[in-house]
């Protein structure tokens, strides 16, 4: 079974603040992907990143990061001199891709409500 | 543009009203799904499609159809809407099933079922 944890259900900070949002997933899949969406206080949902299951790296992307470590199950999401337009719900979600499973569905975490205050 | 657009992007009807969500993407994507997203449980997936003609249930069907007959398409049924199924509704597609790229996701539909 493929499932998505995001323990935090609500950080808040200051701006300026540097903020992680944990994701742990589970999945007996070999190959797989991980995702981060964002959604604005306006509704749509915004695509962040994609990770494969066999590319390790960490990736930054202006303030920006993700750690993803195989070892401990997670990918989580590091905003560097938080914004107050980082405000916003944060999904994290796991598709996986071995024979057998349902290809192409994402299962998503229950999302982290980041509130970043001026 | 590459887009998925969902139709309407607000809804309030009455229970047993037979009602219709549209979703259509330009991007000539095989897979597509539809989410409903109520607070606390995140998204969850309700009905997707691999290709044309070929659907299958997703996590919370109960009280969804869904039909294929085209690529670009993918409306949402709700045949009797109650109101535990008020929520806010996506349709979202992607090239592969492989899960390669990214889902692109509409704008969300907002239901009201009172």
């Amino acid at each position: 079974a493929q499932k998505v944890t995001q323990a935090q259900t609500e950080i808040s900070v200051v701006e300026k603040e540097d903020v992680t949002l944990d994701c742990v997933y589970e999945t007996r899949d070999t190959t797989y992907y991980l995702f981060w969406y964002k959604q604005p206080p306006s509704g749509e949902l915004v695509f962040l990143i994609r990770r494969n299951s066999f590319d390790e790296q960490n990736e930054i992307s202006g303030r920006y990061s993700w750690n993803f470590q195989k070892s401990t199950s997670s990918f989580n999401f590091t905003i560097t001199a938080s914004q107050v337009v980082d405000s916003a719900v944060y999904f994290c979600a796991l598709s996986a891709a071995d024979r057998g499973s349902t290809l192409g569905r994402l299962y998503f975490g229950r999302g982290t409500q980041l509130t970043v205050w001026p | 543009e590459a887009q998925v657009t969902q139709n309407p992007r607000y809804l309030i009807t009455v229970t047993g009203k037979k009602l219709t969500v549209t979703c259509s993407q330009n991007m000539n994507h095989e897979y597509m799904s539809w989410y409903r997203q109520d607070p606390g449980l995140g998204l969850r997936q309700i009905y997707y499609s691999m290709n044309v003609e070929v659907t299958d249930k997703g996590d919370v069907p109960e009280g969804y159809k869904v039909s294929r007959k085209e690529k670009r398409n993918f409306p949402l049924i709700l045949e009797s809407p109650s109101p535990n199924q008020t929520s806010l509704y996506f349709c979202a597609s992607s090239l592969s099933p492989t899960g390669v790229g990214e889902a692109f996701f509409g704008q969300g539909t907002r239901l009201t079922v009172v």
